[in-house]
């Protein structure tokens, strides 16, 4: 069966840097064929989507919302994709879900599906 | 950038109604619009994607319908599973788009 696992809970202070990881397992190409996005839930709140990344070129794509705040990275040999953020901030908190987007080339590029299958979350709390 | 308006941001519903939930765009994006449920304190989960397209797996009694820019889940008879958040997507173009989000509760 393929997963999306997700590193665990992380309690973090302002300012503090942050790591969190989604790893692809199971049978098939999870990560060959699909982009893999990063979504956001701040407590009580709606999903937000914060960027994808396409694991088997690293191409990236954030919203505008988050780019410069967040980077996204992948470790192919570890069937890994990153979540980072440089100096973690009060609003930072919340449950961050990776989710992967099947990709299908077209003439003109790709077309990436929905999301087909979401990692367990992290839930990150940063103090101040 | 399109921006997704769910609408009711909730309702309550007794089980056996059919219920339909809205999603305005506030452009035109094509087909790729995708329905999600969450239920409390789990996962999110795809129930609809191409606008009406079932995710397989997903009960029958969902269904998805609208084009240009009025979308709409509808739910044909309530079950006490289906208390939950839904959200529509848009999604392939980015950025990828999240409505707000409609509760049900039963």
């Amino acid at each position: 069966e393929e997963q999306l696992v997700q590193s665990g809970a992380e309690v973090k202070k302002s300012g503090e840097s942050l790591r969190i990881s989604c790893e692809g397992s199971g049978d098939g190409d999870t990560f060959e064929l699909f982009w893999v996005s990063w979504v956001r839930q701040m407590p009580g709140k709606g999903l937000e989507w914060i960027g994808h990344i396409k694991p088997s070129d690293s191409q990236v794509r954030y919203s505008p919302s988050f780019e410069g705040h967040v980077t996204i990275s992948v470790d192919k040999s570890l069937n890994t994709v990153y979540l980072q953020w440089g100096s973690l901030q009060a609003s930072d908190n919340g449950i961050y879900y990776c989710a992967r987007e099947p990709s299908y080339p077209t003439l003109n590029g790709y077309f990436n599906d929905a999301f087909d299958l979401w990692g367990q979350g992290t839930l990150v709390t940063v103090s101040s | 950038d399109v921006q997704m308006t769910q609408f009711p941001s909730s309702l309550s519903a007794s089980l056996g109604d059919r219920v339909t939930i809205s999603c305005r765009a506030s452009e035109m994006f094509g087909d790729s619009l995708a329905w999600y449920q969450q239920r409390p304190g789990k996962v999110p989960t795809l129930l609809i994607y191409a606008v009406s397209r079932l995710q397989q797996g997903v009960s029958s009694r969902f269904s998805g319908a609208g084009s240009v820019t009025e979308f709409t889940l509808t739910i044909s008879s309530l079950q006490p599973e289906d208390a939950a958040t839904y959200y529509c997507q848009k999604y392939n173009i980015v950025p990828l788009t999240f409505g707000g989000g409609t509760k049900v509760e039963i």
